[in-house]
């Protein structure tokens, strides 16, 4: 059974940091994965997907990389700004996604 | 941007009682998902929907799920006789040509049951 956990649970980090949010999961056997955040009380904003075929995906300030053989997911932020303040999950995509257990970030002015 | 819309937003309603939570996928998607998450829990899976039947189910959808794409934009998760703990944010997703393409949520509805 596809487990997947990410590391470590919550941050606080001051502005301007740059950050690595860190997702591991058991089974290799993986399509794709992909980056949400997650605003309190809110749905799921979709930030990044990268596909098997791809060991890394840049958006903005965001980098997510993956190497299927160790069973990790990278998520690279830069220069952390109040704004990112959120949750942030990594879903590993087999048939559907199978979420982590989500890094809360604060990031304090 | 397009976006997946969900209604309503909250919904309380009595143990035992039938609610229907509605979504409107992105219009030329093909691939129609929900999700529940309890308070302070993982996102989990319940379902997914393609060309009108369901591809796959969770062990979570039991007798009391089902869901329905009634027209060509609405797709709806009937919960039949709810249950203390079918209190959750319940998310619609959609993606385009299945687990291959970016997945989209919408902002979920809070059920809470009394």
């Amino acid at each position: 059974k596809q487990e997947v956990t990410q590391i470590p649970a919550a941050l606080s980090v001051p502005e301007g940091e740059n950050l690595v949010l860190n997702c591991s999961f058991t089974d290799s056997a993986i399509y794709n994965l992909q980056w949400f955040r997650q605003d309190p009380g809110k749905g799921l904003t979709s930030l990044l997907l990268i596909q098997s075929s791809q060991r890394e995906q840049t958006s903005g300030r965001l980098n997510a990389s993956l190497d299927k053989s160790s069973g990790r997911s990278t998520l690279y932020i830069a220069a952390s700004q109040p704004g990112d303040s959120a949750t942030y999950l990594c879903a590993v995509i087999t048939d559907k996604l199978i979420f982590g257990t989500g890094t809360r970030l604060q990031v304090f002015p | 941007e397009p976006e997946v819309t969900q209604t309503p937003s909250h919904q309380v309603t009595q143990m035992g009682q039938e609610v229907i939570l509605r979504c409107v996928p992105i219009s030329n998607h093909l691939y129609f998902y929900w999700y529940r998450q309890i308070l302070g829990q993982k996102v989990e899976f319940l379902v997914s929907f393609y060309n009108n039947e369901i591809s796959e189910k969770s062990e979570i959808f039991d007798d009391q799920f089902s869901v329905e794409r009634p027209d060509g934009s609405n797709f709806t998760l009937k919960i039949r006789s709810t249950k203390l703990e079918d209190s959750a944010m319940y998310f619609c997703a959609s993606s385009a040509w299945g687990t291959d393409t970016e997945a989209f949520f919408g902002q979920g509805t809070r059920l809470t049951v009394v």
